[in-house]
């Protein structure tokens, strides 16, 4: 059983259109990442989240996302309002330095 | 500003042959160092991390990293190439301190040829 469930694997949403892509850690973590690989690119950094707040953003976190833990198990990461270039695969992490950080399977985000 | 570079988006080796992929990072104090592995269409799953203990660090698949201060590297390297190591691997860095972001290279593409 993996560490870090994302879901779903893949959504085709519509521009303009909110998604919310879910994160289900196995155990209790404090220390929560998402962060996006648009298709044959680097991973980038998005934000991180620990007691129950924002401790980082990129410049890429703008306005239009948004984190929480709506729930205490779930972690998700919204975007408001979908544009072509939001197209890209998020991945899910927990995990702290020394500890190392697992990723989930991630998901697959398509804006048509 | 962390950084982290991969010299080479491509590598090609034949199966057997040893693998040598370079990551070299730009940061103020010794991070902590990361290699991830991802295939096709999967996500991203750690080989090995280097966190200020031991500098030759063994991962898994056979793989190791040795973290050299001086030349601010972190080389993934691994003696007999196989079939199933073809695919992406990216080097990563993060800060000591807590909830510290991975920031990552470019990612290096291993092919590996009969």
């Amino acid at each position: 059983e993996p560490e870090v469930t994302q879901t779903p694997s893949h959504q085709v949403t519509q521009m303009g259109q909110e998604v919310i892509l879910r994160c289900v850690p196995i155990s209790n973590h404090l220390y929560f990442y998402w962060y996006r690989q648009i298709l044959g690119q680097k991973v980038e950094f998005l934000v991180s989240f620990y007691n129950n707040e924002i401790s980082e953003k990129s410049e890429i976190f703008d306005d239009q996302f948004s984190v929480e833990r709506p729930d205490g198990s779930n972690f998700t990461l919204k975007i408001r309002s979908t544009k072509l270039e939001d197209s890209a695969m998020y991945f899910c992490a927990i995990g702290q330095g020394f500890r190392g950080y697992t990723f989930g399977s991630g998901t697959r985000l398509t804006v048509v | 500003a962390q950084s982290v570079t991969q010299l080479g988006s491509h590598v090609s080796v034949s199966e057997g042959a040893l693998v040598l992929l370079r990551c070299n990072y730009s940061s103020s104090v010794p991070p902590y160092l990361f290699w991830y592995v991802q295939y096709p269409n999967q996500g991203l799953q750690l080989l090995l991390k280097y966190t200020s203990a031991a500098t030759l660090v063994k991962g898994i698949n056979g793989f190791e990293a040795e973290f050299k201060k001086s030349e601010t590297s972190f080389h993934l390297t691994k003696p007999s190439a196989h079939m199933s190591d073809a695919a992406e691997y990216f080097c990563a860095v993060a800060n000591t301190g807590t909830a510290s972001k991975l920031t990552f290279g470019t990612g290096t593409r291993l092919q590996v040829t009969l």
